[in-house]
């Protein structure tokens, strides 16, 4: 019944050493985002995908990258982790953008 | 640009009922939302409201809308303990694909 499915749920790697962090959905919603979020704090939107174009936020560092090569995966490359991308990573969809979000459970990054 | 505030913290006693407050800037936003997060997991939607309305209640929960004040409230009848969790509430921006969420409420119960 998991409509938003994120993968590893808990995922430790090393200061530069890249990381992949997966999403996938079962709900066929055009939309699919990435957020960021810090102990305490809202969560940070870093992209977005409407089908298959790209939206990055203006504030969104290099260091972030995002591929989604069909409807239902969607994978966050951080490519020179540091210190400061400690977080939980949170995917999720929606069918057009307008209505409600859906979020996966989310993968709490680790960097030692 | 849009911002969403929220009080950090509010403590009830079980059975009370429990009111967190919102404050938003986008007077053109089209949907408003409020999030629940319980500790280690992603948000789930608890309940929306669209901007033509001025409330809407769906079981324990009451949603009241002040759109004069961009003012926005979330209301929990009889409060148990599984209700303690972070309350997020968020608006998205009219026409675009952004939602903004406030810093979120953390929401204790006591026994």
């Amino acid at each position: 019944d998991a409509m938003v499915i994120q993968n590893p749920r808990y995922q430790v790697t090393q200061f530069g050493k890249p990381v992949t962090l997966s999403c996938s959905q079962t709900l066929n919603h055009n939309v699919m985002y990435w957020y960021q979020q810090k102990s305490s704090q809202a969560p940070k939107l870093l992209f977005h995908y409407y089908d298959k174009d790209f939206n990055n936020e203006a504030d969104t560092p290099d260091n972030f990258q995002s591929r989604r090569p069909n409807t239902s995966f969607c994978f966050l490359d951080i490519r020179s982790p540091g210190l400061g991308d400690a977080a939980m990573y949170l995917c999720a969809t929606s069918r057009d953008g307008r209505e409600e979000q859906f979020f996966g459970p989310g993968t709490r990054l680790t960097v030692l | 640009g849009e911002d969403v505030e929220q009080s950090l913290f509010l403590s009830v006693r079980e059975g009370d009922s429990s009111v967190i407050n919102c404050t938003y800037t986008d007077s053109s936003s089209t949907y408003l939302y409020w999030y629940k997060q319980e500790p280690g997991a992603g948000l789930q939607l608890l309940t929306y409201i669209f901007s033509n309305m001025d409330m809407k209640q769906d079981q324990r929960l009451t949603v009241l809308l002040n759109k004069k004040d961009k003012h926005l409230s979330l209301r929990i009848a009889d409060t148990q303990t599984g209700d303690s969790a972070i309350y997020f509430c968020a608006e998205t921006e009219t026409g675009g694909f952004k939602t903004i969420f406030g810093a979120g409420t953390r929401l204790f119960v006591k026994a």
